[in-house]
């Protein structure tokens, strides 16, 4: 079945620590994007990828980075994560040309304490 | 740049109301609109769209119109069930984004 999938669901991770989150789709679209869910609800896109080795920063700075080595694939690492990064993060991806439908997975809760 | 704005909650109701739920955007060109769903503890899941003006979205009894003179996209349904509680986006596509834009979603609850 072709959907979209995100792990780990929930992180609680302490201050300093490397994490990554992971996000692979099986619906073969070509664009993925990174949302950032604040505790009020907003969501705020932080990173994009049009296709393999496309990434670019969204509308809220973030201090995460992004890789597309694979279509599939889209995963977002923090190097030294702290207590502000903690948040909701929604992976979503999108066909091209469908009106930017884009669909999304579980969501990864993340706590850095 | 692109805005959308919707009504705050939490929206309480109780079962077998009508629903409305007021949207409206800002965005230059023709945007796609849609409307998202995110239920406790899960990712958000398209419940309708409308990609032109006029277009009515509809999907389980939800529905909404994309109005261009009014830059409205109102969510509404007859009859609402305790299962429809969760928190509902408005969103829009287009106008030289590159993600969807959202509005700050709205809580809705349904009591028995």
């Amino acid at each position: 079945e072709a959907d979209i999938y995100q792990t780990p669901r929930y992180l609680v991770i302490g201050t300093g620590k490397k994490i990554t989150l992971e996000c692979s789709q099986t619906m073969g679209h070509d664009k993925m994007y990174w949302y950032q869910q604040d505790p009020g609800m907003e969501l705020h896109l932080i990173h994009y990828s049009y296709g393999v080795n496309s990434t670019e920063k969204g509308d809220l700075s973030s201090e995460s980075t992004v890789s597309r080595i694979r279509t599939e694939h889209f995963p977002l690492t923090l190097e030294s994560a702290r207590p502000s990064h903690t948040s909701q993060y929604l992976c979503a991806s999108s066909l091209a040309g469908s009106y930017n439908e884009q669909f999304f997975g579980p969501g990864t809760r993340l706590t850095v304490l | 740049g692109n805005s959308v704005t919707q009504m705050e909650g939490p929206v309480t109701l109780s079962e077998e109301a009508f629903l409305t739920i007021n949207c409206t955007y800002t965005a230059t060109g023709y945007p796609s609109l849609f409307w998202y769903v995110q239920y406790p503890g899960e990712g958000l899941q398209l419940l309708l769209k409308a990609t032109k003006a006029d277009d009515k979205g509809s999907n389980k009894g939800f529905e909404a119109t994309y109005r261009k003179e009014t830059t409205s996209f109102h969510l509404e349904k007859g009859s609402v069930q305790v299962s429809d509680s969760a928190v509902y986006f408005c969103a829009l596509s287009g106008g030289g984004a590159d993600g969807l834009t959202f509005g700050k979603g709205t809580h809705l609850i349904i009591q028995p």
